[in-house]
Protein backbone atom coordinates (compact mmCIF):
# COMPACT_ATOMS: atom_id res chain seq x y z
CA UNK A 1 0.00 0.00 0.00
CA UNK A 2 1.43 3.18 -0.58
CA UNK A 3 2.06 5.58 1.84
CA UNK A 4 -0.60 8.39 0.61
CA UNK A 5 -3.20 7.53 -1.97
CA UNK A 6 -5.47 10.27 -3.69
CA UNK A 7 -7.48 9.41 -6.50
CA UNK A 8 -5.64 11.49 -9.46
CA UNK A 9 -9.20 12.62 -11.05
CA UNK A 10 -9.97 15.18 -12.66
CA UNK A 11 -13.27 15.91 -10.60
CA UNK A 12 -15.51 18.07 -13.37
CA UNK A 13 -18.18 19.84 -11.63
CA UNK A 14 -20.37 22.64 -12.38
CA UNK A 15 -20.39 25.87 -10.56
CA UNK A 16 -22.69 25.28 -7.16
CA UNK A 17 -21.96 21.54 -6.46
CA UNK A 18 -20.63 20.03 -3.93
CA UNK A 19 -17.50 17.50 -4.13
CA UNK A 20 -15.35 15.43 -2.11
CA UNK A 21 -12.33 13.89 -2.18
CA UNK A 22 -10.76 11.35 -0.25
CA UNK A 23 -7.03 10.10 0.57
CA UNK A 24 -5.88 6.82 2.17
CA UNK A 25 -2.88 6.66 4.48
CA UNK A 26 -0.99 3.74 5.38
CA UNK A 27 1.10 4.20 8.70
CA UNK A 28 -1.04 3.75 11.72
CA UNK A 29 1.27 5.96 13.46
CA UNK A 30 0.99 8.95 11.48
CA UNK A 31 0.20 11.81 13.46
CA UNK A 32 -0.74 14.78 11.65
CA UNK A 33 -2.83 15.81 8.25
CA UNK A 34 -3.38 18.24 5.76
CA UNK A 35 -5.15 19.43 3.07
CA UNK A 36 -2.67 21.51 0.59
CA UNK A 37 -4.11 23.31 -2.75
CA UNK A 38 -1.48 23.62 -5.66
CA UNK A 39 -2.72 26.03 -8.53
CA UNK A 40 -1.06 25.19 -11.86
CA UNK A 41 2.96 25.96 -12.24
CA UNK A 42 2.27 27.39 -8.91
CA UNK A 43 3.63 25.87 -4.99
CA UNK A 44 1.44 24.28 -2.58
CA UNK A 45 0.14 26.30 0.13
CA UNK A 46 -2.10 24.94 3.16
CA UNK A 47 -5.88 25.01 2.57
CA UNK A 48 -6.20 23.13 5.69
CA UNK A 49 -5.39 21.06 8.78
CA UNK A 50 -7.62 18.26 9.71
CA UNK A 51 -8.28 17.72 13.16
CA UNK A 52 -9.46 14.35 14.80
CA UNK A 53 -13.22 15.98 15.60
CA UNK A 54 -13.20 17.43 11.89
CA UNK A 55 -13.04 20.79 10.99
CA UNK A 56 -14.94 23.65 8.58
CA UNK A 57 -13.47 26.76 6.75
CA UNK A 58 -16.58 28.35 5.05
CA UNK A 59 -17.03 26.21 1.97
CA UNK A 60 -14.29 23.26 3.23
CA UNK A 61 -14.78 20.39 5.35
CA UNK A 62 -12.32 18.29 6.34
CA UNK A 63 -12.69 15.02 8.07
CA UNK A 64 -10.32 12.15 9.78
CA UNK A 65 -11.20 8.17 10.15
CA UNK A 66 -8.41 7.05 11.90
CA UNK A 67 -9.55 3.87 12.44
CA UNK A 68 -9.94 3.42 8.53
CA UNK A 69 -7.00 5.52 8.05
CA UNK A 70 -8.38 8.22 5.75
CA UNK A 71 -8.99 11.78 5.44
CA UNK A 72 -11.45 13.21 3.43
CA UNK A 73 -12.50 17.25 2.35
CA UNK A 74 -15.92 18.08 1.33
CA UNK A 75 -16.18 21.42 -1.17
CA UNK A 76 -19.53 23.00 -0.51
CA UNK A 77 -20.88 25.71 -3.51
CA UNK A 78 -18.09 25.41 -5.43
CA UNK A 79 -16.85 28.19 -7.03
CA UNK A 80 -14.91 28.61 -10.75
CA UNK A 81 -11.52 29.67 -8.39
CA UNK A 82 -11.32 26.09 -6.61
CA UNK A 83 -9.90 24.61 -9.74
CA UNK A 84 -7.00 23.44 -8.86
CA UNK A 85 -4.95 20.26 -7.86
CA UNK A 86 -5.86 19.37 -4.04
CA UNK A 87 -2.96 17.61 -1.96
CA UNK A 88 -3.01 15.45 0.92
CA UNK A 89 -0.62 15.01 3.30
CA UNK A 90 0.57 13.70 6.25
CA UNK A 91 3.67 13.08 8.53
CA UNK A 92 5.30 10.00 8.35
CA UNK A 93 5.94 9.50 12.39
CA UNK A 94 6.06 11.51 15.79
CA UNK A 95 9.21 14.01 16.61
CA UNK A 96 10.46 15.83 13.38
CA UNK A 97 9.38 14.43 11.05
CA UNK A 98 9.09 14.79 7.13
CA UNK A 99 5.72 15.25 5.62
CA UNK A 100 4.57 12.65 2.96
CA UNK A 101 2.32 14.51 0.20
CA UNK A 102 0.27 12.36 -2.49
CA UNK A 103 -0.18 12.96 -5.91
CA UNK A 104 -2.72 15.00 -5.44
CA UNK A 105 -6.63 14.97 -7.00
CA UNK A 106 -7.26 17.54 -9.70
CA UNK A 107 -10.77 19.53 -9.31
CA UNK A 108 -12.11 21.29 -12.81
CA UNK A 109 -15.07 23.15 -11.62
CA UNK A 110 -17.24 24.89 -14.50
CA UNK A 111 -19.42 27.74 -15.04
CA UNK B 1 8.31 39.54 4.51
CA UNK B 2 8.93 38.13 1.08
CA UNK B 3 8.13 34.46 2.85
CA UNK B 4 10.46 31.76 0.79
CA UNK B 5 12.82 32.85 -2.19
CA UNK B 6 14.25 31.18 -4.89
CA UNK B 7 16.60 31.81 -7.77
CA UNK B 8 16.83 31.25 -10.56
CA UNK B 9 12.99 30.53 -11.90
CA UNK B 10 13.88 28.80 -15.03
CA UNK B 11 17.33 27.62 -15.82
CA UNK B 12 18.34 25.18 -18.69
CA UNK B 13 21.40 22.70 -18.33
CA UNK B 14 23.59 20.72 -20.44
CA UNK B 15 24.16 16.99 -19.01
CA UNK B 16 26.97 17.07 -16.78
CA UNK B 17 27.14 20.65 -15.69
CA UNK B 18 26.91 21.55 -12.02
CA UNK B 19 24.79 24.80 -10.46
CA UNK B 20 23.18 25.75 -7.61
CA UNK B 21 19.61 26.78 -6.85
CA UNK B 22 19.35 29.43 -4.17
CA UNK B 23 16.68 28.86 -1.41
CA UNK B 24 16.29 32.11 1.03
CA UNK B 25 13.37 32.13 3.87
CA UNK B 26 13.11 35.67 5.88
CA UNK B 27 10.41 33.95 8.58
CA UNK B 28 13.20 32.79 11.13
CA UNK B 29 11.79 29.36 10.18
CA UNK B 30 13.80 26.29 11.83
CA UNK B 31 12.94 23.49 9.72
CA UNK B 32 13.70 23.48 5.58
CA UNK B 33 13.19 21.30 2.85
CA UNK B 34 14.08 20.67 -0.83
CA UNK B 35 11.47 18.80 -2.98
CA UNK B 36 11.54 18.02 -6.56
CA UNK B 37 7.81 17.60 -8.67
CA UNK B 38 7.57 15.13 -11.45
CA UNK B 39 4.01 14.45 -13.62
CA UNK B 40 2.30 11.09 -12.21
CA UNK B 41 5.20 11.26 -8.40
CA UNK B 42 3.83 14.08 -6.32
CA UNK B 43 6.28 16.33 -4.49
CA UNK B 44 9.13 14.06 -3.41
CA UNK B 45 11.64 14.96 -0.52
CA UNK B 46 15.25 15.81 -1.47
CA UNK B 47 17.22 16.85 1.84
CA UNK B 48 16.06 18.80 4.90
CA UNK B 49 17.66 20.91 7.81
CA UNK B 50 16.49 20.90 11.39
CA UNK B 51 18.79 23.96 11.79
CA UNK B 52 22.33 25.84 10.71
CA UNK B 53 24.49 23.28 10.55
CA UNK B 54 22.24 20.18 10.54
CA UNK B 55 21.17 18.64 7.11
CA UNK B 56 19.43 15.37 6.35
CA UNK B 57 18.73 13.17 3.41
CA UNK B 58 15.19 12.66 2.23
CA UNK B 59 13.57 10.51 -0.26
CA UNK B 60 15.83 10.74 -3.43
CA UNK B 61 19.02 12.43 -2.09
CA UNK B 62 21.54 10.63 -4.66
CA UNK B 63 22.91 13.90 -7.13
CA UNK B 64 22.29 16.55 -4.64
CA UNK B 65 24.09 18.04 -1.93
CA UNK B 66 22.93 20.64 0.61
CA UNK B 67 24.46 22.94 3.09
CA UNK B 68 22.53 25.27 5.74
CA UNK B 69 25.22 28.08 7.33
CA UNK B 70 22.62 30.29 8.22
CA UNK B 71 18.93 30.15 9.18
CA UNK B 72 17.84 31.81 5.98
CA UNK B 73 19.45 30.10 3.22
CA UNK B 74 19.35 26.69 2.17
CA UNK B 75 21.20 26.12 -0.98
CA UNK B 76 20.60 22.68 -3.49
CA UNK B 77 23.87 21.78 -5.51
CA UNK B 78 23.71 19.55 -8.68
CA UNK B 79 26.83 18.07 -8.72
CA UNK B 80 27.15 16.58 -12.65
CA UNK B 81 23.38 17.29 -13.85
CA UNK B 82 21.24 14.74 -15.64
CA UNK B 83 18.53 14.63 -17.40
CA UNK B 84 16.59 12.74 -15.32
CA UNK B 85 16.63 15.64 -12.71
CA UNK B 86 14.77 17.18 -15.16
CA UNK B 87 12.03 18.47 -12.68
CA UNK B 88 10.40 21.47 -11.01
CA UNK B 89 11.93 22.04 -7.28
CA UNK B 90 10.62 23.58 -4.74
CA UNK B 91 12.48 24.46 -1.49
CA UNK B 92 9.65 24.97 1.71
CA UNK B 93 10.84 25.94 5.44
CA UNK B 94 8.16 25.80 8.78
CA UNK B 95 8.68 26.41 12.13
CA UNK B 96 9.89 24.09 14.38
CA UNK B 97 6.64 23.37 16.13
CA UNK B 98 4.09 23.45 13.25
CA UNK B 99 3.66 21.30 10.55
CA UNK B 100 2.50 24.08 7.79
CA UNK B 101 5.10 24.30 5.18
CA UNK B 102 5.58 27.49 3.46
CA UNK B 103 6.97 26.72 -0.46
CA UNK B 104 9.21 28.79 -2.77
CA UNK B 105 7.51 29.83 -6.19
CA UNK B 106 9.82 27.23 -7.73
CA UNK B 107 12.73 26.69 -9.92
CA UNK B 108 11.80 24.58 -13.37
CA UNK B 109 14.74 22.69 -14.83
CA UNK B 110 15.50 20.85 -17.71
CA UNK B 111 18.98 19.06 -18.75
CA UNK B 112 18.84 18.27 -21.69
Amino acid sequence: RKEVEQDPGPFNVPEGATVAFNCTYSNSASQSFFWYRQDCRKEPKLLMSVYSSGNEDGRFTAQLNRASQYISLLIRDSKLSDSATYLCVVNRDSGYSTLTFGKGTMLLVSP
Amino acid sequence: NAGVTQTPKFQVLKTGQSMTLQCAQDMNHEYMSWYRQDPGMGLRLIHYSVGAGITDQGEVPNGYNVSRSTTEDFPLRLLSAAPSQTSVYFCASRPGHLYEQYFGPGTRLTVT
